[in-house]
C-alpha cells in the first residue's frame, strides 16, 4: 500500500534562513504522482507542485526548489530566504495510477509539517 | 474563475444525527473527491466521484456516503454522527478524464463539529 512520510512535525526558523521539508514515499505502482501542499491558517490547500515518477528533473521556482530522487523515494521541499508569510502546515502527497489510471483521482498524505518563520 | 465552493462552512450537530455537506467543483471539472483531515489521523481520502460515478473509496464505515450530480456538483453525508466525526471535511476538483491524471483544487472546507 502507498505511504508518505513527513517526518519532521515542526520546524522554526527565522527569517531569510533556508528550510527543506522532507518527505519519503512508498509505493508498488511504477507510474505515480507527488505533490506539494501548503495549507495556512485559512485552512484551504494550495497546491505547489507536481511531479511525476518518470520525471526526476529538479526544479527551482522563484524561492521554492524541489529534489526528487527515484533511488531513496523521497521528494524534498526547500524555500530558500524564508519569509514570515510561508507560514504554514505543508503536505507532501502520492497519487498512484491504479489500474489502467483509475486511482489517480486518490491522494495519500502525509502527517505535515508545521513551519513558523519568525521575523 | 470561481474556485471550489463548499456550503456549509461550519456545522455544528449533536451525536446521532446525520449531516450533508455540499461541494461545488470549478467549472468544467468532471472529478470531485473528498477527505476528512483530523489532528489525530491527518488528511485521509473518503471518495471520489467522476461523472456521477464512485471511482475510489477510502477506508471509511458506510455511515459516510457520497454523490455526484450531472452538474458534477457533489454532496457526502454522514449518517449516525459520532463524535470522532469532529474533522475538517474538504473537497478538490479536477479536471482529469476517468484514466489521466491532473491536479486537484481544494476549497475551503467545512467544519463539522459533533457534540
Amino acid at each position: 500500500a502507498q505511504k508518505v512520510t513527513q517526518a519532521q512535525t515542526e520546524i522554526s526558523v527565522v527569517e531569510k534562513e533556508d528550510v527543506t521539508l522532507d518527505c519519503v514515499y512508498e509505493t508498488r505502482d511504477t507510474t505515480y504522482y507527488l505533490f506539494w501542499y501548503k495549507q495556512p491558517p485559512s485552512g484551504e490547500l494550495v497546491f505547489l507542485i507536481r511531479r511525476n515518477s518518470f520525471d526526476e528533473q529538479n526544479e527551482i521556482s522563484g524561492r521554492y526548489s524541489w529534489n526528487f530522487q527515484k533511488s531513496t523515494s523521497s521528494f524534498n521541499f526547500t524555500i530558500t530566504a524564508s519569509q514570515v508569510v510561508d507560514s504554514a502546515v505543508y503536505f507532501c502527497a502520492l497519487s498512484e495510477a491504479g489500474a489502467g489510471g483509475t486511482s489517480y483521482g486518490k491522494l495519500t498524505f502525509g502527517q505535515g509539517t508545521i513551519l513558523t518563520v519568525h521575523p | 474563475k470561481a474556485g471550489v465552493t463548499q456550503t456549509p462552512r461550519y456545522l455544528i450537530k449533536t451525536r446521532g444525527q446525520q449531516v450533508t455537506l455540499s461541494c461545488s467543483p470549478i467549472s468544467g471539472h468532471r472529478s470531485v473527491s473528498w477527505y476528512q483531515q483530523t489532528p489525530g489521523q491527518g488528511l485521509q481520502f473518503l471518495f471520489e466521484y467522476f461523472s456521477e460515478t464512485q471511482r475510489n473509496k477510502g477506508n471509511f464505515p458506510g455511515r459516510f456516503s457520497g454523490r455526484q450530480f450531472s452538474n458534477s456538483r457533489s454532496e457526502m453525508n454522514v449518517s449516525t454522527l459520532e463524535l470522532g466525526d469532529s474533522a475538517l471535511y474538504l473537497c478538490a476538483s479536477s479536471p482529469r478524464g476517468p484514466f489521466s491524471y491532473n491536479e486537484q483544487f481544494f476549497g475551503p472546507g467545512t467544519r463539522l463539529t459533533v457534540l
